[in-house]
């Protein structure tokens, strides 16, 4: 399976801060990466799809960039409602998988 | 709006078959080109996915758990579900049945709520 590796496992931020998340793969896998959120006790909710593609919906201030093994997910401005768990997700090859996760907290 | 709703087994005990059945709304499962996904989230850990099933009865599963699951598809009652036998301990998590991309992407855009399953002797 491919390792998806995500950078810092944890950060904390304030309202306004721009914040980047990274995800490493442990081998190529092209274009085929997307984000999630997911806050306590919900399920996760697609925020970018092929690296960089933005799901109808979400605030632009979101941004995703990388292509190949390094991948980043950026937040322009923190928002209140922000603060949240983001996971990156490979579905270049199976087994699809997922990294460990980036909490954004105050 | 599509919606996608866990129901099943939440406590088991250890040798017992988790089962579980997700059931979609708002929209037909054998519509456009999209899989239907059980991930799973354990304690602590990460999302795993555990495999999907296109309407067409297509599978694939996470070879980890290969040996020991089942997912199949009602496409009259609009369900699709899991089994996954011989639980043990380490397959206690949250169990999200979820809607994949809809050009047969390997992306995730419709989540259930997510159903609790402990397994505990």
């Amino acid at each position: 399976d491919i390792q998806m590796t995500q950078s810092p496992p944890s950060l904390s931020a304030s309202v306004g801060d721009r914040v980047t998340i990274t995800c490493r793969a442990s081998q190529n896998i092209g274009k085929w990466l997307a984000w999630y959120q997911q806050k306590p006790g919900k399920a996760p909710n697609l925020l970018m799809y092929d690296g960089s593609t933005l799901e109808s919906g979400v605030p632009s201030r979101f941004s995703g960039s990388g292509s190949g093994t390094e991948f980043t997910l950026t937040i322009s401005s923190l928002h209140p409602d922000d603060f949240a768990t983001y996971y990156c997700q490979q579905y270049h090859s199976y087994s699809w998988t997922f990294g460990r996760g980036t909490q954004v907290e105050i | 709006q599509l919606q996608l709703q866990e129901s099943g087994s939440g406590l088991l005990k250890p040798s017992e078959t988790l089962s579980l059945t997700c059931t979609v709304s708002g929209g037909s499962i054998r519509s456009g080109r999209p899989s239907w996904s059980w991930i799973r989230q354990r304690p602590g850990k990460g999302l795993e996915w555990i495999g999907y099933i296109y309407e067409s009865g297509t599978i694939y599963y996470n070879p980890s758990l290969r040996s020991r699951l089942t997912i199949s598809v009602d496409t009259s009652n609009n369900q699709f579900s899991l089994r996954l036998g011989s639980v043990t301990a380490a397959d206690t998590a949250v169990y999200f049945c979820v809607r994949g991309a809809p050009d047969s992407s390997g992306y995730f855009t419709h989540w259930g709520q997510g159903a609790p399953v402990i397994v505990s002797s």
